[in-house]
């Protein structure tokens, strides 16, 4: 793989459920984020993780946890969903320079919660 | 909150067309980017300006950056009909380690 991979594309799950949306990136970038995307609302952040083993929340953090136990990966998981976690989410990484942080999006996963 | 703002919200041109798109910030800067974002994707990095950079070209795209009125546009000449997407302007604050986007420029070219 080449780039920021993201799985499921699309779920839809039940108001209560657990569902974890996973994050994979091969760029050996240092630092990983996880956005969601609501219609006039741009990208809100919902955490990051500067490197691995360090995790940060960031503008909407409650309802959702994060874990980097290694370089590539960064699962969010959704403990108890409800309604208004319905969006569209999006990994990111970036090398984690201070200078620039550009960062590399994955394709998103678009979640419905019911 | 969101740092960036973008104006317009969206905006309706004609192809070869030049389009501009404009985004106001609140606090101190590292640097500012455009990213691009078309339906249904993950965005893509555009262009990257330094605080102390005024202008910067890439291609079709210019970017200007005033930081005294912590403002940045976005230029794109001789615009196409696959132009059409939303833009997003990101700021990287000096405090922190956070980029923070705006809401985005919904632009589309008509052929």
């Amino acid at each position: 793989i080449a780039g920021i991979t993201q799985a499921p594309t699309s779920q839809i799950l039940a108001a209560g459920r657990r569902m974890t949306l996973r994050c994979t990136q091969d760029m050996r970038h240092n630092a990983m984020y996880w956005y969601r995307q609501d219609l006039g609302l741009g990208l809100r952040l919902i955490h990051y993780s500067n490197t691995a083993g360090t995790t940060g929340k960031g503008e909407v953090p409650d309802g959702y946890s994060v874990s980097r136990a290694n370089t590539d990966d960064f699962p969010l998981t959704l403990a108890s969903a409800v309604p208004s976690q319905t969006s569209v989410y999006f990994c990111a990484s970036s090398p984690g320079d201070r200078d620039s942080d550009t960062q590399y999006f994955g394709p998103g996963t678009r979640l419905t919660v019911l | 909150s969101q740092q960036g703002e973008e104006d317009p919200q969206a905006l309706s041109i004609q192809e070869g067309e030049n389009a501009t798109m404009n985004c106001s910030y609140k606090t101190s800067i590292n640097n500012l980017q455009w990213y691009r974002q078309n339906s249904g994707r993950g965005l893509v990095h555009l262009i990257l300006i330094r605080s102390n950079e005024r202008e910067k070209h890439s291609g079709r795209l210019r970017v200007t950056l005033d930081t005294s009125k912590k403002s940045s546009s976005l230029l794109i000449t001789a615009s196409r009909a696959a132009d059409t997407a939303s833009y997003f302007c990101a700021t990287f604050d000096t405090g922190g380690f956070k980029t923070i986007f705006g809401a985005g420029t919904r632009l589309f070219v008509k052929a």
